[in-house]
């Protein structure tokens, strides 16, 4: 199957400041990617579209400017999570999919612990 | 919008028994249905899915079933082993481009050994 990286796979940060994730198609274009939250031993939950060259759809609920998404090419995508409190601790996950395919493929998450 | 149930949340098997692990969703307009398994600390990986122009789908120990006038599919692992202990996940999504997914709950299995 199609590869998806993300990067960092642990991050531990202060309150108040801003940490980014990275996430790369590793061998095909994604001209959309998604971005998930997951709180442990709960589902996967839908933060984000991200498209490239333009602006991130943002689910209901989700505040876009404290979770800043940029799609600047067709195999990065980045989220920022803005001004970060403990209550953001969470794991993220992105996904993509190979254009054609139908099959959407995702990265190995990245644990986000805010002290 | 989309809801898919998933059943069980819990599911304890012995090794080299089989596992099924149910999921019915909502909308008639679905049409592809992906399986999930995510083990602990990792990101989901797919294992199978299945589109609506197909009944039953078989890759090894895995196969999965649909049943599209009753809106459920069906996750069968056949001859389990410890490995497949994980946390599985169903979704579904209009497909044809759209990779919006809507996810069960999830179904930890457990296979003893």
């Amino acid at each position: 199957g199609a590869v998806v990286s993300q990067h960092p796979s642990r991050v531990i940060c202060k309150s108040g400041t801003s940490v980014k994730i990275e996430c790369r198609s590793l061998d095909f274009q994604a001209t959309t990617m998604f971005w998930y939250r997951q709180f442990p031993k709960q589902s996967l939950m839908l933060m984000a579209t991200s498209n490239e060259g333009s602006k991130a759809t943002y689910e209901q609920g989700v505040e876009k400017d404290k979770f800043l998404i940029n799609h600047a090419s067709l195999t990065l995508s980045t989220l920022t999570v803005t001004s970060a409190h403990p209550e953001d601790s969470s794991f993220y996950i992105c996904s993509a999919a190979p254009s054609g395919t139908g099959e959407l493929f995702f990265g190995e998450g990245s644990r986000l612990t805010v002290l | 919008g989309e809801n898919v149930e998933q059943h069980p949340s819990t599911l304890s098997v012995q090794e080299g028994d089989s596992a099924v692990i149910k999921c019915t969703y909502s909308d008639s307009a679905s049409n592809y249905f992906p399986w999930y398994k995510q083990e602990l600390g990792k990101g989901p990986q797919l294992i199978i899915d299945i589109r609506s122009n197909v009944g039953e789908k078989k890759d090894q120990r895995i196969a999965v079933t649909l049943n599209k006038t009753a809106k459920h599919f069906s996750l069968h692992i056949t001859e389990t082993q410890p490995e497949d202990s994980a946390v599985y996940f169903c979704a579904a999504s209009a497909g044809a481009g759209s990779y919006q997914l809507t996810f069960g709950k999830g179904t930890k299995l457990s296979v003893i050994p």
